[in-house]
């Protein structure tokens, strides 16, 4: 049972728009979501998160945007860049259940130069 | 430096052999994981161990076992490996358990294990 769905597996931009990665959660007890990114044959590394008490979190060309209602969050990308493309999981956490952090499958992004 | 260490990075071997992947965080962190990535690329939690102590132990073969020396250490030993096996291991540490800022995962860089 999937909590939480990366539904597109992979994403092509051209450098210097917008690249917008989603990602849907089915479980009402998630309080933590997390992007991360990961380079071939590294280990991810975290690139921004946000509570679920905002709807709202911005660091520099990053920004991820919270719906608790839809149970749906979504990373901006703008302007992408090159060294952007990388694979992006989504992942939420709960104060529950033994405080497991559960990941998405990923969304590859492609950021054309 | 690099904040968690694993090794070996790239291990190949038989089946029902017995191998063991070394884990070490220099964070001062006191939660560590070991994730597993299956061909499906999903990333999905094995054991998370705090102060040395097993927090989770999903649904996986008792084949896996894993050992905590100390807070710092957290080790995979593998027994009478099987094809199935096959994946990329992910160790990872948070400062502590919770979520929020503070408890952000920090993962290796990954240990891909192929069975033949």
């Amino acid at each position: 049972d999937q909590q939480v769905k990366q539904n597109s597996p992979s994403l092509s931009v051209q450098e210097g728009r917008i690249s917008i990665l989603n990602c849907d959660y089915t479980n009402s007890m998630f309080d933590y979501f997390l992007w991360y990114k990961k380079y071939p044959a590294e280990g991810p590394t975290f690139l921004i998160s946000i509570s679920s008490i905002k709807d709202k979190n911005e660091d520099g060309r990053f920004t991820v945007f919270l719906n608790k209602s839809a149970k749906h969050l979504s990373l901006h990308i703008v302007p992408s860049q090159p060294g952007d493309s990388a694979v992006y999981f989504c992942a939420a956490s709960a104060n529950t259940g033994g405080f497991k952090t559960i990941f998405g499958a990923g969304t590859r992004l492609f950021v054309k130069a | 430096d690099t904040a968690v260490s694993q090794t070996p990075k790239y291990l190949v071997t038989q089946m029902g052999n017995d191998k063991s992947i070394k884990c070490e965080q220099n964070l001062g962190h006191d939660t560590m994981y070991w994730y597993k990535q299956d061909s499906k690329k999903f990333l999905k939690i094995m054991f998370s161990y705090n102060n040395k102590e097993l927090i989770i132990n999903e649904t996986v073969p008792n084949r896996f076992s894993p050992k905590s020396p100390d807070k710092a250490h957290l080790n995979l030993h593998i027994n009478s490996l099987e094809l199935g096996d096959s994946a990329v291991y992910f160790c990872a540490s948070s400062a502590s358990l919770g979520t929020g800022i503070g408890n952000t995962i920090y993962f290796g860089e990954g240990s891909w294990l192929t069975v033949v």
